[in-house]
């Protein structure tokens, strides 16, 4: 597609439970981010990869949260033991700039809601 | 630690009524300002970015401006279509991720 793709769009889990959200970046975008935005917040950074490697992950609350992207493309955003706060929609976006760019194309989010 | 603060948080306006949505700021070293349009259920869309007191930009009915401490979307003769929320962020000297206002609700009535 031409756009970011973010898989699933809605997650209902149960406190505790183990979860992974997938993002697929526009092709040929080599920054990924993920942010997470609580009902009336603007979104809030979570981690930002360039390429392979995580390039800054000051953004992820705890050690609960992981995230990849072993080839450079897909990404996925784990959250292990989830708790009821965590409930958000994760949003991944991709950009072509190799770094620091507020130029971002969003995904449409996977929205996460712990029971 | 880098700050944004939108207002109002809710504005309504009749179709062709003109006005301006607020964003202040503090932040370290800025390296741009962005304003985004967030319709429900969707990820942000990029508008403007803004690197200089001074500067502006346009697109349609939205002007973005620029000062040392805030910057303004002014919206002008909306459409019901400019119904959406408007984030303000912020990329200062030492980030690699935005710091995002809560956003303006603007509802344009027909």
């Amino acid at each position: 597609g031409a756009g970011v793709s973010q898989t699933p769009s809605n997650k209902v889990t149960e406190k505790g439970k183990y979860v992974e959200l997938r993002c697929d970046p526009i092709s040929g975008h080599t920054a990924l981010y993920w942010y997470r935005q609580s009902l009336g917040q603007g979104p809030e950074f979570l981690i930002y990869f360039q390429g392979t490697g995580a390039a800054d992950d000051s953004g992820l609350p705890n050690d609960r949260f992981f995230a990849v992207r072993p080839e450079g493309s897909v990404s996925t955003l784990k959250i292990q033991r989830t708790e009821r706060g965590d409930s958000a929609v994760y949003l991944c976006a991709s950009s072509f700039h190799s770094r620091g760019t507020g130029e971002l194309f969003f995904g449409e989010g996977s929205r996460l809601t712990v029971l | 630690e880098d700050q944004v603060t939108q207002s109002p948080e809710a504005l309504r306006l009749q179709e062709g009524e003109s006005s301006s949505l607020n964003c202040s700021y503090t932040v370290s070293g800025l390296r741009g300002l962005f304003w985004y349009r967030q319709d429900p259920g969707k990820g942000p869309e990029f508008l403007f970015t803004l690197y200089s007191a001074g500067e502006e930009k346009e697109k349609e009915r939205l002007k973005a401006t620029l000062t040392k401490k805030e910057s303004f979307l002014h919206i002008t003769a909306p459409k019901p279509e400019d119904s959406a929320t408007y984030l303000c962020a912020v990329l200062g000297g030492g980030a690699d991720g935005l710091t995002f206002g809560k956003g303006t609700h603007l509802i344009i009535q027909p």
